[in-house]
């Protein structure tokens, strides 16, 4: 069975950093697509980065180009979000979600959530 | 980026009624649309894939069209579980994004 299981969201203040990691169990993340999409509380979904499965390219939204990196462990199957530079909207539940071999979104994990604020 | 319109916000309807949902793209997308399905306190489930295939384990009920700046998610009978917010989302260039959502509400 294929499970994401997210980790490493909390409290930080405006500005700051946090890193997201992403356990992946039931398949090989470097085999497939890999993203990380949000949810502002109340709101639609955001999508956010994504790493191809060479690894060798990944895309960012406008909204947090230069600020957040994407990456993976592929011996542990492990997907991070670096953020840095941290605002108030970036407040939001992480979703870490696997591509299907189409580039869709089929599995999510259950998301982390990131509060910025001070 | 390409902008995904979603029209109407929220659609109210009864069981048993046919549901229309649209989403406009800002540029042509090909057919490199999919629409989710999420339900409150859960995570999206992927319905339709480029723009008219039904996703595995999806039922008939549902179906996708569209090409190029126009697509449609139809619900011909809806079912109680079938309320719930909805999200077109394409695959066509970088950045991907999503439109904002369609509630279908009783």
């Amino acid at each position: 069975e294929m499970q994401l299981l997210e980790s490493g969201g909390g409290l930080v203040q405006p500005g700051g950093s946090l890193r997201l990691s992403c356990a992946a169990s039931g398949f090989t993340i470097s085999n497939f697509a890999m993203y990380w999409v949000r949810q502002a509380p109340g709101k639609g979904l955001e999508w956010v980065s994504a790493i191809i499965p060479s690894g060798a390219y990944t895309f960012y939204a406008d909204s947090v180009k230069g600020r957040f990196t994407i990456s993976r462990d592929n011996s542990n199957n492990i997907l991070f979000l670096q953020m840095n530079s941290l605002r108030a909207e970036d407040t939001a539940l992480y979703y870490c979600v696997k591509g299907t071999s189409s580039y869709y979104f089929d599995y999510w994990g259950q998301g982390t959530l990131v509060t910025v604020s001070s | 980026e390409i902008v995904l319109t979603q029209s109407p916000a929220t659609l109210s309807l009864s069981p048993g009624e046919r549901a229309t949902l649209s989403c406009r793209a800002s540029q042509s997308v090909s057919s490199y649309l999919a629409w989710y399905q999420q339900k409150p306190g859960q995570t999206p489930r992927l319905l339709i894939y480029d723009a008219s295939n039904r996703a595995t384990g999806i039922p008939a009920r549902f179906s996708g069209s569209g090409s190029g700046t126009d697509f449609t998610l139809t619900i011909s009978s809806l079912e109680p579980e079938d309320f719930a917010v909805y999200y077109c989302h394409h695959r066509s260039d970088w950045p991907r994004t999503f439109g904002q959502g369609t509630k279908v509400e009783i």
